[in-house]
């Protein structure tokens, strides 16, 4: 079974839309963290919410996270055609001190012009 | 400067035979991960290494892959004796002290065995 799974596995809107990318996990989390990746690159980290936060925001983003319902949300506002990548959601998977840190399938983001 | 470097970036090898991909963090390095994605699919977890041994691996990391930072600088994924399933993109990963579980990726080793 998988710890993190991502909905939906594509996503398509025009630029200046707002995008929502949802994260489901299965086990109990000391914190969520979602990535974005460029066309096979490196994982570039975007934000960390920890289990007992509900929300966070950086910059365009906001994450939000709910615990009873293991799952968490990625919101990017005003969406930029840079914003065309892939996004994942990562999570402890209730390991401690980072010893595992478990990736869901990603959701791919196209931002159309 | 990148946090984690790797090499090879491209990696070509003939089935059976033994590989070695490279990652070279800069200091303050604690927790070290390789990861590999095949070709559009999800980021899989293989192996963590803290204090200079395996802390988790996944039932991916059987028998044919080993880890080791033999220098403290340098971190090696080992592939004894590859075979065709292992062609993937291999990335290496770490945490630095006093940035919680926030990983940094280097820029990934793309592994084609034929």
């Amino acid at each position: 079974s998988q710890q993190g799974e991502e909905d939906p596995q594509a996503l398509s809107i025009q630029e200046g839309e707002n995008a929502t990318m949802n994260c489901s996990y299965k086990t109990s989390i000391n914190n969520l963290q979602w990535y974005r990746q460029n066309s096979g690159r490196g994982l570039v980290h975007l934000i960390l919410i920890r289990s007992n936060e509900r929300e966070k925001h950086s910059g365009r983003l906001r994450v939000t996270l709910d615990t009873s319902k293991k799952s968490s949300s990625l919101l990017i506002t005003a969406s930029r055609a840079a914003d065309t990548a892939s996004y994942f959601c990562a999570t402890d998977a209730g390991y401690s001190s980072a010893s595992k840190i478990i990736f869901g399938s990603g959701t791919r983001l196209s931002i159309r012009p | 400067e990148p946090e984690v470097t790797q090499t090879p970036s491209h990696q070509v090898t003939q089935m059976g035979q033994e590989v070695i991909l490279r990652c070279v963090p800069i200091s303050n390095h604690l927790y070290f991960y390789w990861y590999r994605q095949i070709l559009g699919q999800k980021v899989e977890f293989l192996v963590s290494f803290y204090n200079n041994e395996i802390s988790e691996k996944s039932e991916i990391f059987d028998d044919q892959f080993s880890v080791e930072r033999p220098d403290g600088s340098n971190f090696t994924l080992k592939i004894r004796s590859t075979k065709l399933e292992d062609s993937a993109m291999y990335f290496c990963a770490t945490v630095k002290i006093a940035t919680n579980e926030k990983l940094f990726f280097g820029s990934g080793t793309q592994l084609s065995v034929l």
